[in-house]
């Protein structure tokens, strides 16, 4: 089975500056990968999704940008951080014939 | 977008008691799904539905999902204190990525010992 790695685990960073958070995926190929957003504790909201290397999909209208440099690598980005950036991050996948989702452990960022 | 509505919204509970919490929404699905968070960490899927009518159990979690095709129940039986967190249900968005997940507002579970 798969396993979704996610890092950095807690972030705290100031209002304008950039952010990456990264994740991968292990046990697969040529998976889907997604980019949730939990803001304080309820309601993940899908942000982007990637079909494949290249591929991005944006689901909501924000500051953030992601990439898929390689198969198992799904990056998000800010070049300049808002307040409202603040929240759980999750990276999830889904592979091989089925449709269920799995989830990383998440990062915790907070914009100061 | 697709609108889940989800409730209760929390619930307080005597240990061993049993839980209900239901989803609904204006449209038909084809799956619904079940998701479980502790705090601090990411969700992890209970119970996936696929049929209507069909009811499904994983240990002491059963789920169904309604007829309709609108809603789903999921049910906790002889609570313990690791039921405690937040449970989602979800519903996939389906067409070419499955992963598009639409997520109800959660419900959070507070079992007291």
């Amino acid at each position: 089975s798969q396993t979704i790695h996610q890092w950095p685990a807690t972030l705290v960073q100031p209002v304008g500056s950039p952010l990456s958070l990264e994740c991968t995926v292990e046990g697969t190929s040529n998976p889907n990968l997604y980019w949730y957003r939990q803001a304080a504790g309820r309601g993940l909201q899908l942000l982007f999704y990637s079909v494949g290397i290249g591929q991005i999909s944006s689901e909501v209208p924000q500051n953030l940008s992601a990439s898929r440099p390689q198969d198992r690598q799904f990056i998000l980005s800010s070049k300049k951080l808002l307040l409202s950036d603040s929240g759980f991050y999750l990276c999830a996948t889904n592979s091989g014939a089925g449709n269920t989702i799995y989830f990383g452990e998440g990062s915790w960022l907070t914009v100061v | 977008g697709q609108q889940l509505n989800q409730s209760p919204q929390s619930m307080f509970i005597q240990e061993g008691e049993d839980v209900s919490m239901n989803c609904t929404s204006s449209s038909i699905f084809n799956t619904w799904l079940w998701y479980k968070q502790d705090p601090g960490e990411g969700p992890v899927l209970l119970i996936a539905l696929y049929k209507a009518g069909e009811l499904t159990s994983n240990g002491r979690l059963t789920a169904q999902f309604g007829i309709t095709r609108k809603d789903s129940f999921l049910n906790i039986s002889a609570s313990i204190p690791s039921d405690v967190g937040i449970y989602f249900c979800a519903i996939n968005a389906g067409g070419t990525s499955y992963g598009k997940l639409t997520f109800g507002q959660g419900t959070i579970l507070t079992v007291h010992p």
